[in-house]
């Protein structure tokens, strides 16, 4: 099935550094969403962002919908251990008849090294 | 209150056996979803149920795959003579209803066919 294209595939950064991680679409969607897995468990949702060029903070989090409908990234800053994890992000096509369907990206997997 | 849970947590089999997953969603939410993930993959879509209906199976593999949800609560993803193909987790979501509503994710079945 379609996979969003995501990168970088892994990270491996030190505690206090900046993330950045993004993904594109050949596809436009209309809602975009970035989830956190950790082993063992599904993802869990961190952001949602609903509008071309919206800029959105949860905490230490900051996500972009791209102005194209195509894109978005995720920024972490000042990184801490567990912040460790697999993060994916989704897209929505929302008003369309599979407004449900959600796509995922293939992950980016961040190590934080202490 | 209790989030989406999914049983069994693993599941072993061999090759070309029947196995049946099972996923409680939350109380009260009429929307349920199935995704598959594959190793180093992002969760792919299966199956949509709004209700006791299946909406949309357009993400089933191919038709030793099928799932019911009878009652409207208590879903179960039914696989058929398994093939080694199908080793993934096999996660399930729940949402209050289709659309922008968050989906929540279960921890999702282990399966491995050898």
């Amino acid at each position: 099935g379609q996979q969003l294209n995501q990168s970088p595939q892994s990270m491996f950064i030190q505690e206090g550094e900046d993330v950045s991680m993004n993904c594109t679409s050949s596809s436009i969607f209309n809602t975009w969403l970035w989830y956190k897995q950790d082993p063992g468990e599904g993802p869990v949702l961190l952001i949602a962002l609903y509008k071309a060029g919206e800029l959105t903070s949860n905490g230490r989090l900051t996500a972009q919908f791209g102005i194209t409908r195509k894109d978005s990234f995720l920024n972490i800053s000042a990184s801490i251990p567990s912040d460790v994890g697999i993060y994916f992000c989704a897209g929505l096509l929302r008003g369309g008849g599979s407004n449900y369907k959600l796509t995922f990206g293939k992950g980016t997997l961040l190590t934080v090294n202490p | 209150g209790a989030g989406v849970s999914q049983t069994p947590s693993n599941k072993v089999t061999e090759k070309g056996k029947y196995v049946e997953l099972r996923c409680d969603p939350i109380s009260g939410h009429t929307a349920l979803y199935w995704y598959r993930q594959s190793l180093g993959q992002g969760p792919e879509f299966l199956i949509y149920f709004q209700g006791t209906g299946a909406a949309d199976d357009s993400g089933l593999p191919n038709d030793r795959f099928f799932a019911v949800r009878p009652e409207g609560s208590v879903s179960t993803l039914k696989i058929q003579r398994t093939e080694r193909g199908d080793s993934a987790v096999y996660l399930c979501a729940s949402s209050l209803m289709h659309g922008v509503n968050e989906q929540f994710f279960g921890p999702g079945t282990r399966l491995t066919v050898l």
